[in-house]
């Protein structure tokens, strides 16, 4: 069973564009949260996705926005990007109710 | 959410026990205690769940206090692959909702 995979692995962007990360989950996985990750800040959840509506939110700004389609697949966008935005920005799938969040390895976002 | 608290690093002699401390005082009725563990340069794994009764899977093992204002993840023999951050999370599992909240967690370090 393939793991859950995170595109693109690694990305590079200038202060006030915007950017989209993708999420593929595990086949069967109907939610899809992720996570944002800082030196500072740690491990801090951003959303929830399942079958397609946002079940849970962060304390995030509203430039931080995600959607699921019918797949499963998530993607998440940041608009207006700022310094603090450099992180690891990391997916987590499970299936229904299930107790075990399956990671992916991460999307290393740097804003210069 | 009810917060956790774990010591902010811990050593140990490759093959010997580790008792990784958590303590969680405010911990309701209805949560579930849960361990994952974050390699380097990778995302989270889960490690094992409880709820009163001490667990054992083939990772580890994990002691809930009788009133569960604690807990202790026990790995039997460490290995230098067991070099990571231990994070204990407590997660309303009947909701089942996936918004992990990861605290600081415990950076082990496995000396050989």
């Amino acid at each position: 069973k393939a793991g859950v995979t995170q595109t693109p692995r690694y990305l590079i962007k200038t202060r006030g564009q915007q950017v989209t990360l993708s999420c593929s989950p595990i086949s069967g996985h109907r939610s899809v949260s992720w996570y944002q990750q800082t030196p500072g800040q740690g491990l801090q959840f951003l959303f929830e996705y399942f079958s397609e509506t946002q079940r849970n939110k962060g304390n995030f700004p509203g430039r931080f926005s995600g959607r699921q389609f019918s797949n499963s697949r998530s993607e998440m966008n940041v608009s207006t990007l700022e310094l603090g935005d450099s992180a690891l920005y990391l997916c987590a799938s499970s299936s229904y109710q299930d107790f075990e969040q399956f990671f992916g390895p991460g999307t290393r976002l740097t804003v210069l | 959410d009810a917060k956790t608290t774990q010591p902010n690093s811990m050593e140990s002699n490759e093959e010997e026990p580790v008792h990784l401390p958590c303590n969680h005082s405010t911990i309701s009725g209805t949560d579930y205690i849960h361990w994952y563990r974050q390699l380097p340069s990778q995302g989270p794994e889960y490690v094992i769940h409880g709820l009163t009764s001490n667990v054992n899977n083939r990772m580890a093992s994990l002691a809930i206090a009788e009133d569960r204002k604690s807990s202790t993840l026990i790995l039997h023999r460490a290995t230098l692959r067991d070099a990571a951050v231990y994070y204990c999370i407590l997660r309303d599992d009947q909701t089942g909702a996936n918004n992990l909240f990861f605290g600081t967690g415990t950076r082990l370090t496995v000396i050989p």
